[in-house]
């Protein structure tokens, strides 16, 4: 079946320095991924449609020159978090469907984000 | 705007009662459903997806149901484990953007 990994799965960083992860489909294309953020005992909350060849879409309340997302190939979506500061510390998961259309999402492991 | 909501937020059951997780969604021009099991610190695991055709699915001691007019679904667990203790996410695709929206999730401890 169809297989999303995240990487790293997670990652420790100073306040003000960037992090970048990574969210690939393994065994198809996909020219949409979505990326999500869960904070502690709350849901997932769509951050943002990353689009393959072009501009990442943004929730309302998402800012896109924090959440910096490139689709630059069929199989590889990257979410950069930039200037990360502590609220910034997340649970961030990414998907991806294998077929257009299809409605169905698989997941990647997520990546948990902690600022210092 | 399609939005997810779960009851109860927190279940503590003994080990072997049968117990019955529930989902409503406010648009009901839904493709699927799927219910997702997510350990503490992990990513999803996907347990079961109903189609808008369909009325339930089942996986072992799991059995899922859909209404789709009513805007519900349900998530039965038999004969429940400590090894369940997990948080239970249901979600619907979002109706013109193909991402899913999810419940705030129901978290389910099983004591032994």
């Amino acid at each position: 079946g169809a297989v999303v990994s995240q990487h790293p799965s997670w990652v420790i960083c100073k306040s003000g320095t960037s992090v970048k992860i990574e969210c690939r489909s393994l065994d198809f294309q996909a020219t949409t991924m979505f990326w999500y953020r869960q904070f502690p005992k709350q849901s997932l909350m769509l951050m943002a449609t990353s689009n393959e060849g072009s501009k990442a879409t943004y929730e309302q309340g998402v800012e896109k020159d924090k959440f910096l997302i490139n689709h630059a190939s069929l199989t590889l979506s990257t979410l950069t978090v930039t200037s990360a500061h502590p609220e910034d510390s997340s649970f961030y998961i990414c998907s991806a469907s294998d077929r257009a259309g299809a409605n169905v999402l698989t997941f990647g492991a997520g990546s948990r984000l902690t600022v210092l | 705007k399609q939005e997810v909501t779960q009851i109860p937020a927190a279940l503590s059951v003994p080990e072997g009662e049968n117990l019955v997780l529930n989902c409503s969604f406010t648009d009901s021009a839904i493709y699927n459903l799927q219910w997702f099991r997510q350990d503490p610190g992990k990513g999803l695991t996907s347990l079961l997806l109903i189609q808008s055709s369909q009325r339930e699915q089942t996986s072992g001691r799991l059995n899922a149901s859909l209404d789709k007019s009513s805007g519900r679904s349900t998530l039965y667990i038999a004969a429940s484990q400590p090894g369940d203790s997990a948080t239970y996410l249901c979600a619907v695709p979002s109706y013109n953007n193909n991402d899913m929206r999810f419940g705030a999730g129901t978290r389910l401890t099983v004591k032994p």
